[in-house]
């Protein structure tokens, strides 16, 4: 079945304790991105990948890390959380930017 | 800058009523796609229909419509008959070529269709 997956779903944690969340797709997929969801203000991409080793900013990339090794993979790394980053994690990946786009289930985050 | 404002917060009809949906959006691009994204309460984003600039064809598929109008930078979702199942957050989203194709979201409007 193709899909993207994302771990963990919810995460509580505390604030500047470092945390991964993994994104992983099956479909072979070139452009992989990260949003947050927050209330009144919609999806706001993170980072985004056009291909392996190859990662570019959002527009919120702040306190957020990405890499891009293998295609199918694409961590988002926060380093330091701070309460603010508290909010909903979509992963995505598609064919390319202009191509619809296959979201993971989503990942909430709490940071305390 | 690229820009998709989704006015409407919230709209609330009843079974069977028809819904629209307004997305107006900003680009400087002649190339540019536009989505639109249902959330349901359960939360997954689900696709509902993709259209790029140059295709200005409304669409019709089941219930749903989209009427892309380039004159007036908008393009409108209208759910015909609404069903109890169709009460989810409905989002219109841009991608833009000047902006490597980075997806920006509108705001999103919540639909709640009462039996």
């Amino acid at each position: 079945e193709a899909q993207v997956t994302q771990n963990p779903r919810y995460l509580i944690t505390v604030t500047g304790k470092k945390l991964t969340v993994t994104c992983s797709q099956n479909m072979n997929h070139e452009y992989m991105s990260w949003y947050r969801q927050d209330p009144g203000l919609g999806l706001r991409q993170i980072y985004y990948s056009m291909n392996v080793e190859v990662t570019d900013k959002g527009d919120v990339p702040e306190g957020y890390k990405v890499s891009r090794k293998e295609k199918r993979n694409f961590p988002l790394i926060l380093e330091s959380p701070s309460p603010n980053q508290t909010s909903l994690y979509f992963c995505a990946s598609s064919w390319g930017g202009h191509n619809e786009q296959f979201f993971g289930p989503g990942t909430r985050l709490t940071v305390l | 800058a690229q820009k998709v404002t989704q006015a409407q917060t919230e709209i609330s009809v009843v079974e069977k009523e028809d819904v629209t949906l307004d997305c107006v959006y900003e680009t400087r691009d002649t190339t540019y796609y536009l989505f639109w994204y249902k959330q349901p309460p359960s939360g997954e984003l689900v696709f509902l229909i993709r259209r790029n600039s140059f295709d200005e064809q409304n669409e019709i598929s089941g219930r749903y419509s989209w009427n892309f109008q380039k004159s007036t930078s908008s393009f409108n979702f209208t759910i015909t008959a609404s069903q109890v199942v169709d009460s989810a957050v409905y989002f219109c989203a841009l991608s833009a070529r000047s902006n490597d194709y980075k997806l920006s979201f509108g705001a999103g409007t919540t639909v709640t269709v009462r039996a």
